[in-house]
């Protein structure tokens, strides 16, 4: 019973270094999210995708982009990794919220990421 | 805009109540959670509350919510070791159809023995 799973779980990045987080669920969730998780601040959303092959921008998406190309990922992508954007990412994914119902969030483990 | 507040830390000792507090400011937020998060884990769904509900119970747990003053509460009887985390409130807020959250700063409790 995987749930939500995320790959790596440790990176170091040199300043200016691409790289991709992955995402992957096997609970057949439509919604996908990405968070960032820095001390004092609690969750903030990246970005965030409602269904295969759309994606939409969260509250901090700068210095980011993501593809949902098929249901069960979600990729998350840095370009050119910027010391700020050190943090813990968490991957989130939840049924869809037809008719106002109920469907909570369920996380992955995280992927702490330094960019040096 | 919406804004989800916790305070930041917590101590209590092994038996005795924890109370955690969250303000929130979306008044039309459907529902409220409480999620924890152990050291070098992700977080755990503990419990959620509807907002037409005023309390919620499941075993050592109690939620209030108070929408009149938008506060929500996480009540845990007789505290255990094992309850050391740190526990997020997050709301649902006024996202239409995405399920999105709105989490508070998280309130680290610790628990001495």
């Amino acid at each position: 019973n995987a749930g939500v799973t995320q790959t790596p779980k440790f990176r170091v990045l040199k300043t200016g270094q691409s790289m991709t987080l992955l995402c992957a669920q096997d609970m057949n969730h439509e919604y996908m999210y990405w968070y960032r998780q820095d001390p004092g601040m609690g969750l903030r959303l990246i970005h965030y995708s409602v269904g295969e092959g759309t994606t939409a921008k969260g509250e901090v998406p700068d210095g980011y982009n993501v593809s949902r190309l098929k249901k069960q990922n979600f990729l998350l992508g840095l370009e050119s990794a910027a010391p700020s954007q050190t943090s813990v990412y968490f991957c989130a994914s939840s049924y869809s919220q037809a008719g106002g119902s109920n469907q909570p969030q369920h996380f992955g483990d995280g992927t702490r990421l330094s960019i040096l | 805009g919406e804004d989800v507040e916790q305070s930041l830390f917590l101590s209590v000792r092994e038996g005795d109540s924890s109370v955690i507090n969250c303000t929130y400011t979306d008044s039309s937020s459907t529902y409220l959670y409480w999620y924890k998060q152990e050291p070098g884990a992700g977080l755990q769904l503990l419990t959620y509350i509807f907002s037409n509900m005023d309390m919620k119970q499941d075993q050592r747990l109690t939620v209030l919510l108070n929408k009149k003053d938008k506060h929500l509460s996480l009540r845990i009887a007789d505290t255990q070791t094992g309850d050391s985390a740190i526990y997020f409130c997050a709301e649902r807020g006024r996202s239409g159809n995405t399920g999105k959250l709105i989490f508070g700063q998280g309130t680290t409790l610790q628990v001495k023995p």
